[in-house]
This record gives C-alpha cells, sequence and structure tokens, in this order.
C-alpha cells in the first residue's frame, strides 16, 4: 500500500492568513493525488484532484500543486468557513489511502 | 444534482455482519464507481472498496475477505456487506461516487454518513 503522511496535524490561524499543508507519498504518484475538506457531522467534499484542479464551486483561494511525492495545499486567505480538517487522498493504486488529515483551527 | 445517503443499523453485535444500504438520488448510477469509505473515531479515512455500474468490484485487500459490494440499479442504490465484525470496525461509514476522467478518480459527492457501533 502506498503510505500518506501530512504535516503539520494540526494548526492555528487566524482568519487572513495564508496557510499550506503538505502531503507526502512514499512512492511516487504522478499527479493521482485529491484533497478533501471534511467538518463534523457534514459530508466530506473534494477541493482539488488530480493534484491542481480546483473542484467547480470550491472558492480560488484554495489551490494544490505538487507531482511526484510531495504535495501542498495552500489557502490563500483564511475564511472562517475553513476552519475544518483537510485530508489528501492518493488514486495512483489501489487500495487508495488518505493522509491522516491536518486540522485547521481558529488561533 | 447528485445526492447520497447511507441508512442501517447503527449497531452490531460482534460477529455479526455490518449491512448498509447508499441511496443516490437526482442522477443515474451508470458510468460511475461507487465506493465505500470509513473513519473511526479519531482516525484518518480509509477507502474499503468501490463497485463500478457494471459490477466490477474492487476492495481494500485488509478487508477483502469480508466485504462484499452490491449494486441495485434499478433502485440506484448500492449497499455494503461486511461480515465477522469486531469492536475495530467500529467507524462512520461514508459512500462515495467516484468520478472517473481518463485514468484519473476522485470522489463526489460523498454521503453524511453513519455511525456503525460494534459492541454486545
Amino acid at each position: 500500500d502506498i503510505q500518506m503522511t501530512q504535516s503539520p496535524s494540526s494548526l492555528s490561524a487566524s482568519v487572513g492568513d495564508r496557510v499550506t499543508i503538505t502531503c507526502r507519498a512514499n512512492q511516487s504518484i504522478g499527479i493521482y493525488l485529491n484533497w478533501y475538506q471534511q467538518k463534523p457531522g457534514i459530508a466530506p467534499k473534494v477541493l482539488i484532484y488530480v493534484a491542481s484542479t480546483l473542484q467547480s464551486g470550491v472558492p480560488s483561494r484554495f489551490s494544490g500543486s505538487g507531482s511526484g511525492t510531495d504535495f501542498t495545499l495552500t489557502i490563500s486567505s483564511l475564511q472562517p468557513e475553513d476552519f475544518a480538517t483537510y485530508s489528501c487522498q492518493q488514486t495512483y493504486s489501489t487500495p487508495f489511502t488518505f493522509g491522516p488529515g491536518t486540522k485547521v483551527d481558529i488561533k | 444534482q447528485v445526492q447520497l445517503q447511507e441508512s442501517g443499523p447503527g449497531l452490531v453485535q460482534p460477529s455479526e455482519t455490518l449491512s448498509l444500504t447508499c441511496t443516490v438520488s437526482g442522477g443515474s448510477i451508470s458510468s460511475h464507481y461507487w465506493s465505500w469509505i470509513r473513519q473511526p473515531p479519531g482516525k484518518g479515512l480509509e477507502w474499503i472498496g468501490y463497485i463500478y455500474y457494471s459490477g466490477s468490484t474492487n476492495y481494500n485487500p485488509s478487508l477483502k475477505s469480508r466485504v462484499t459490494i452490491s449494486v441495485d440499479t434499478s433502485k440506484t442504490q448500492f449497499s455494503l456487506k461486511l461480515i465477522s465484525v469486531t469492536t475495530a470496525d467500529t467507524a462512520v461509514y461514508y459512500c462515495a461516487r467516484g468520478v472517473p476522467s481518463g485514468p484519473y478518480i476522485w470522489f463526489d459527492p460523498w454521503g453524511q454518513g453513519t455511525l456503525v457501533t460494534v459492541s454486545s
């Protein structure tokens, strides 16, 4: 199985801050990388797919980059509704695996 | 707009079978990959497997001996059966639609999730 790691595991930030979350795979996965946002009691939703493609309806302050083993999710200006947990997922090979998540909370 | 909704018992006895159904509304069940994903309390997401609308399946090897995913296109539903459950199977179970584009796939939308507790 491909192992996914994320850093940091949690972070505290203020509204307006630029936030960067890193996801790393233990082998090259090309651009087979998706990012999801998860809030308590609400269905997870995809933000970015194929490493850098913004899902329709997702605000442009979210962006994704990377290829191979190292990927980044960036929120250019954190908004109150962005406080959530963010997880990456590789779909290069089955079993599809997720990172452990990064919780973004209010400083 | 496609919506997914999980249904099934919230409590299952150890060694019994966990059975969940996902009802798809607002769209067809064809030409997508219909998936189950779970999240144990306080832990990360785990992909269980998917079924293509034609019936072909792909399961996580860690669960393959215990899991069956099936689809009923006439009812626009797909189902999960997990046999011989233990407390380690306690989790929020999500159904999700896998959207293919060439060799790539992502999951959207997801159901809101249902908590299944394995306990006597």
